[in-house]
């Protein structure tokens, strides 16, 4: 069965400073990725995706993650981190040779920004 | 993308009762999932809203306790049956526009607190 496991349940970081949040997942074959993110009191926004086209794709606010095969890893990164990016962000899995679309979502992780 | 709706945005119920939440989307699409999330946890997949038949059931969930509907391509409803404290959470409803793109949109959820 398909898995992603976050490391971390709560990053802290200053503003300005590299935002690194990590994400492995568990599949047979490569799958399809997901990050999400949940402002406080909101539902789910898609960030990024990988389906199989440039291990690095780029994402809305700034956000990237790069395909590790090697590693089965998905892992998001920002540059520069704003008070603004302070949510809690969640690592997904979709089987791609399944027709049911459905994703596996990871247990989160809570970022906080420091002033 | 899609814009979906939910409806109501929060309520609180009291024990032993039931209640029903409706998603909307702007657009017709392929599929419909309703998760569950409940206080600081990740989300958790209840079902498949299939058009036109029974939901399909993730593992821990069945119908007598979750009915769903499914009457259009636009339009499902999640019931929260015979409720207790521990259905306390966070209720979302997700879509896929297209089985190509494994890309879900989420609806700002239903806040569900049962007394």
């Amino acid at each position: 069965a398909q898995s992603v496991t976050q490391l971390g349940s709560h990053v802290s970081v200053s503003e300005g400073a590299l935002v690194l949040l990590r994400c492995n997942y568990s599949s047979s074959v490569p799958p399809y990725l997901f990050w999400y993110v949940q402002y406080p009191n909101q539902g789910l926004q898609l960030l990024l995706k990988y389906t199989s086209a440039a291990t690095l794709v780029k994402g809305i606010n700034g956000f990237e993650a790069e395909f590790k095969k090697s590693e089965t890893s998905f892992h998001l990164t920002k540059p520069s981190a704003h008070m603004s990016d302070a949510a809690e962000y969640f690592c997904a899995v979709s089987d791609r040779n399944s027709s049911a679309s459905k994703i596996i979502f990871g247990s989160g992780t809570r970022l906080s920004i420091r002033p | 993308s899609a814009v979906i709706s939910q409806k109501p945005s929060r309520d609180i119920c009291q024990r032993g009762t039931s209640l029903t939440i409706q998603c909307q989307v702007d657009s017709q699409v392929t599929m419909m999932f309703w998760y569950r999330q409940q206080p600081g946890q990740s989300l958790t997949l209840i079902a498949t809203a299939n058009q036109g038949s029974e939901a399909t059931y993730e593992s821990g969930f069945v119908i007598d306790k979750f009915p769903i509907s499914r009457p259009n391509l636009t339009f499902s409803t999640l019931t929260v049956s015979n409720m207790s404290p521990e259905d306390s959470s966070i209720y979302l409803c997700s879509v896929v526009k297209d089985n190509l793109s494994y890309e879900q949109y989420f609806g700002p959820g239903t806040r569900l607190t049962v007394t």
